[in-house]
């Protein structure tokens, strides 16, 4: 079956510039994260949605940062006023619900010129 | 605050010499410990989950433990296509996120 899909995979942007990153999970999954992944690093954690409940925004690093999830499915996170510091691997997951094993995408590879 | 501690950085072991994999941990309740794969340029691949002090996991050629403070990956007769980065994470109660570790990179020579 369809794993969750990111796109775009690889996205070369210039310092100040907006930027839209996508993910589709799997159908029927509930449970929708979005993770950061910089060279050599660990995965940090940006943001958690759950159904229809308001959103786990704990992790966003600033308020430049912010992402939705529109009708419980598709969510974009979009990074205004990009900085060098943003480029990393964003990764979305999906799960059926809180407890229980992630299942990952492909990521987007973000580069700020 | 919840850590991940993984051992060690990297690894390099020859096609069929066994090894374990380190992770340290403190949460403050622990729901879940989650072991993945990852490979060059893709998302992480779901391994095992192990939930209390005492359970273990197999899968092929690799198996889960877990303690109060540690887990093991433990790697019997590796082959070169277990080569990868291995990454634990926890999950603590009443917490929504997943706290990873910065993973081991193992490298199986043939």
């Amino acid at each position: 079956g369809a794993g969750v899909s990111q796109s775009p995979s690889n996205k070369v942007t210039e310092k100040g510039k907006d930027v839209e990153l996508r993910c589709d999970p799997i159908s029927g999954h509930t449970a929708l994260y979005w993770y950061r992944q910089s060279l050599g690093q660990g995965l940090e954690f940006l943001i958690y949605f759950q159904g229809n409940s308001a959103p786990d925004k704990s992790g966003l690093p600033s308020d430049r940062f912010s992402a939705e999830r529109t009708g419980g499915s598709v969510s974009t996170l979009t990074i205004q006023r990009t900085q060098q510091e943003d480029s990393a691997v964003y990764l979305c997951a999906s799960s059926l619900a809180l407890e229980g094993e992630q299942f990952f995408g492909p990521g987007t590879r973000l580069t700020v010129l | 605050e919840d850590q991940v501690t993984q051992s060690p950085e990297a690894l390099r072991l020859q096609e069929g010499e066994s090894s374990s994999l380190n992770c340290s941990y403190t949460v403050s309740g622990l729901r879940g410990l989650f072991w993945y794969r990852q490979d060059p340029g893709k998302g992480p691949e779901f391994l095992f989950t192990l939930y209390s002090a005492g359970e273990e996991k197999e899968k092929e050629r690799l198996k889960a433990t877990l303690t109060k403070k540690e887990s093991f990956l433990h790697i019997t007769a590796p082959k070169p296509e277990d080569s990868a980065t291995y990454l634990c994470a926890v999950q603590a109660r009443g917490n929504n996120d997943m706290r990873f570790g910065a993973g081991t990179r193992l490298t199986v020579k043939p």
